[in-house]
């Protein structure tokens, strides 16, 4: 158990509608990141959030947004939902910002769009 | 832009062999990770290497930093069953940003 906790675990949804994707970060840490992984594709970074902020952004379409809370909780906001958009979507946390810093990941969200 | 490169995409080997994977950047990296994650799990942290050079050890798995600090490998010496998964590197990029390979996966042939 990472200490990263995401909700849900599944989600399955039809196609134009929107959804919300949540992560709390373990004990502690002020960074969270959100990647999505599809079907032999990898690990795609989306976005990074640093105490609140916006700290660097990845290939995140227009379509999602996200933001992390005072309570250092994110939410990962996908909308007009598209079949590609089924994934399996991770959030992951560590204590700062910086490449050197240790990812913890949390088990993650699927996602299917039907 | 920058890209970290791994091959293979897939290895299979016999239980008891070698396997080794790698991982190469077009451009030099501070420090590189490396992250395994098993079949329906999330990727979980293996190690970090720093120094140009650096070779780091885990029981049956050993992982080493190029000269040129631009490629990176992770050996596993006789493979067991646990060892399956897919096995990522991750070299930083601009503002803070990690950037993962596409992975490596390693099926084990009992």
């Amino acid at each position: 158990d990472s200490g990263v906790t995401q909700t849900p675990k599944h989600l399955i949804t039809a196609t134009g509608q929107r959804v919300t994707l949540r992560c709390s970060p373990r004990s502690g840490d002020l960074s969270v990141y959100w990647y999505q992984q599809s079907l032999d594709q990898g690990l795609q970074f989306l976005i990074q959030y640093y105490n609140g902020e916006e700290r660097a952004k990845g290939n995140i379409l227009e379509r999602f947004s996200a933001q992390q809370f005072p309570d250092l909780h994110s939410e990962l906001n996908l909308s007009s939902l598209e079949l590609g958009d089924s994934a399996l979507y991770f959030c992951a946390s560590s204590v700062a910002t910086g490449a050197r810093n240790t990812q913890y990941f949390g088990p993650g969200t699927r996602l299917t769009v039907l | 832009g920058q890209q970290v490169m791994q091959i293979p995409q897939y290895q299979h080997v016999q239980e008891g062999e070698d396997f080794t994977t790698y991982c190469n950047s077009s451009t030099t990296l501070s420090n590189i990770q490396w992250y395994k994650q098993r079949p329906g799990g999330h990727p979980v942290f293996l190690i970090q290497l720093v120094k140009s050079g650096e070779v780091k050890k885990q029981k049956r798995l050993t992982f080493q930093f190029g000269e040129a600090k631009k490629n990176s490998s992770l050996h596993i010496t006789a493979t067991q069953t646990t060892d399956v998964g897919t096995y990522f590197c991750a070299g930083p990029h601009r503002d803070d940003k990690i950037i993962f390979g596409k992975g490596t996966r390693l099926h084990i042939l009992p």
